[in-house]
């Protein structure tokens, strides 16, 4: 079966950590490119950074560059996002999604890990 | 940044009806946009890709046109499923912008 699952979202402080993981499977991981997406509550979709199947190249949001951090395990079929300074702006729920190749749309899903920032 | 604006924000329509969405880039974005559904509580799912290709398993009802910077979903006619809301996204360059979304209901 074709699908990814996110996981280790929860409530943390402002100025602190958390890293969301994403495991797939039913498809081969290395050969497709990552991202991962969010969506504050209430409101619509953010893309904020996106992994090749090498992990030779990344790219960020402006919004999160320099505190966030996406890589990628192919040997255990994952993808991670490091976040670190959290900010109360940064609450929302994560996905982590399938980058088709050609168009660079996203065609698979997870189903979304919500992260809470508060004191 | 690319901006990505959706019209209408909302709309309510009857089933049957043929239901128009735009979406419209700030830059030439050539073909590189897609399309997303959403409903509550769900991961948003891939409808249309590069502008006007269905996604497989995707209903034929819905369908996709434009390139440059204007761009349009069509649902030929409406289902009750289909109430959700609709997400256009570039994939032309960094960083990917959404649309603001377009609220579908059914009256």
């Amino acid at each position: 079966q074709v699908q990814l699952v996110d996981s280790g979202g929860g409530l943390v402080k402002p100025g602190g950590s958390l890293r969301l993981s994403c495991v797939v499977s039913g498809f081969t991981f290395s050969d497709y490119y990552m991202s991962w997406i969010r969506q504050a509550p209430g409101k619509g979709l953010e893309w904020l950074s996106y992994i090749s199947t090498s992990s030779d190249y990344t790219n960020y949001a402006d919004s999160v560059k320099g505190r966030f951090t996406i890589s990628r395990d192919n040997d255990r079929n994952s993808l991670y996002l490091q976040m670190n300074n959290l900010r109360v702006e940064d609450t929302a729920i994560y996905y982590c999604a399938r980058v088709a190749v050609g168009d660079d749309a996203f065609d698979l899903w997870g189903q979304g890990t919500m992260v809470t920032v508060s004191s | 940044d690319i901006q990505m604006t959706q019209s209408p924000s909302s709309v309510s329509a009857s089933v049957g009806d043929r239901v128009t969405i735009t979406c419209r880039a700030s830059q030439v974005i050539s073909t590189w946009l897609a399309w997303y559904q959403q409903k509550p509580g769900k991961a948003p799912k891939l409808l249309i890709y590069a502008a006007s290709s269905l996604e497989s398993g995707v209903p034929s009802r819905f369908s996709g046109g434009g390139s440059g910077t204007d761009f349009s979903l069509t649902i030929s006619s409406l289902q009750p499923e289909d109430v959700a809301t609709y997400y256009c996204q570039q994939a032309n360059s960094f960083p990917y912008t959404f649309g603001q979304g377009t609220k579908l209901e059914i009256k």
